[in-house]
């Protein structure tokens, strides 16, 4: 597995304002995803983050309201923009570290709260 | 689509005790990943168990073992010897084969509670 850190681990936010999530891997890796988990709820997928090219984003997900970057193979942001309080959840990065395997590896999250 | 139900929105079991929680899912694919996933009130996500489905063979990690039935489509896992660490949500999840999305696909998840 990896060790994956993001940042911040939590925040408190007005509604109108946007948010840049970091997610850093200490190794590189073959694929990076963003999920988010709404209060109660499961993890639903927003976008693949791809290296050096735009975000493949889910059915419901666009790029205007969460851009994503990727860099390099080791680190991924997020951006929650225009927050309301329906944005208030959980995001989690996670990676597949190499070809071959299937696993997915989870960051801590990152709980945002939007006032 | 696929989709992933977890029946059991909230379970309990004594300290050393045994308990299985359940997970069916829909494809139409004959090829896919199965996992079970653990989120403890930290929040982080740990990976518990897979299951290829072209594997016959049931997965077992030590205390965690899956009972994979796939005609029936049920992917159940058993917590053996449950210890008060094992308490959290889990969460069964499915994936498509390489060469497809990765995306993985969540059931709602089933809170394990572990009585001393």
């Amino acid at each position: 597995s990896a060790v994956i850190s993001q940042k911040p681990s939590r925040d408190i936010c007005q509604r109108g304002t946007s948010l840049t999530i970091q997610c850093q891997v200490d190794s590189q890796v073959t694929m990076m995803f963003w999920y988010r988990q709404q209060p109660g709820q499961s993890l639903t997928l927003i976008a693949t983050a791809n290296q050096g090219s735009e975000a493949t984003y889910e059915s419901g997900f666009v790029i205007d309201k969460f851009p994503i970057s990727r860099p390099n193979l080791t680190f991924s942001t997020l951006t929650v923009s225009n927050m309301s309080p329906e944005d208030s959840s959980i995001y989690l990065c996670s990676v597949r570290t190499r070809q071959g395997l299937v696993e997915q590896y989870f960051g801590p999250g990152t709980r945002l709260t939007v006032t | 689509a696929q989709t992933v139900t977890q029946s059991q929105p909230e379970m309990s079991v004594q300290e050393a005790e045994t308990v299985t929680l359940s997970c069916t899912y829909d494809t139409s694919e004959s090829d896919y990943y199965l996992f079970w996933y653990k989120q403890p009130p930290s929040r982080q996500m740990i990976l518990v168990i897979r299951q290829e489905a072209y594997k016959q063979q049931n997965a077992t990690e030590n205390r965690f073992s899956v009972n994979f039935q796939k005609a029936a489509k049920s992917f159940s896992l058993k917590i053996s010897d449950s210890q008060l660490g094992d308490a959290a949500m889990y969460f069964c999840a499915y994936r498509t084969p390489s060469g497809g999305s990765e995306k993985l696909v969540f059931g709602k998840g089933t809170k394990l509670t572990v009585n001393p």
